[in-house]
């Protein structure tokens, strides 16, 4: 799992109330990525952060924002959930050598 | 927009047989292109990337890339059950701006 970690696991909230999901990395890499995974969809990119303070939108970024105050922990928040908003959404990292990207466990999150 | 492209599957393979799995993609300046095994309700497990054009090889994984076809493949030699999985392709354009994927294809492998 490359020294990732993502929580929590899962998460059942409410439409409207704000989320906010942790990734941890142990290697000090420089890259992290948050993904979304959805049937029909694939892997989509939301954000990614390029060192700390350092960030920028992916495809699908509208109703998301991301924190990286240390090299560590990238923070992905849901400002507002909504059910579009119900996905499993992973954590990666890359060590940049070809950009390959190594994957958190991933958390499920329904927004009811 | 970048796209890459995978047949959804199901693809069945009798168990011991050669699975070939394909990937197309849009963006010529794509530079890197990666194979990921996906089981149900798991993570996505980096299991080959290639980026010259021709073959590369792995224990029983083949990754073959083609970019003036713009086409990617993944043979998988010697399948077993525990093969059975979503493969997803996807490509980095040159840069650390991240992945992208294709929607996946089902692999099962029957013995």
């Amino acid at each position: 799992d490359a020294g990732i970690t993502q929580s929590p696991r899962h998460k059942v909230t409410e439409t409207g109330t704000p989320v906010t999901l942790r990734c941890h990395q142990t290697e000090n890499h420089r890259y992290m990525y948050w993904y979304r995974q959805d049937p029909g969809h694939g892997l989509r990119l939301i954000h990614y952060s390029y060192g700390v303070k350092d960030t920028d939108k992916g495809e699908v970024s509208d109703g998301y924002s991301v924190s990286r105050s240390k090299t560590e922990d990238f923070l992905l928040t849901l400002e507002s959930a909504t059910s579009s908003q119900t996905s499993v959404y992973f954590c990666a990292i890359t060590p940049g050598l070809r950009y390959e990207q190594y994957f958190g466990p991933g958390t499920r999150l329904t927004v009811t | 927009q970048k796209e890459v492209e995978q047949n959804s599957g199901p693809l069945s393979v009798p168990e011991g047989a050669i699975a070939s799995l394909n990937c197309t993609y849009s963006d010529r300046g794509s530079q890197s292109f990666f194979w990921y095994r996906q089981y149900s309700g798991k993570s996505p497990e980096l299991i080959m990337f290639i980026y010259s054009n021709g073959d590369k090889e792995d224990g029983r994984f083949t990754a073959q890339l083609n970019k003036a076809s713009q086409y990617v493949s993944l043979l998988i030699r010697d399948s077993q059950p525990s093969d059975s999985a979503t493969y997803l392709c996807a490509e980095a354009g040159g840069g650390a701006d991240g992945l992208t994927f294709g929607k996946g294809t089902h692999l099962i492998i029957q013995p």
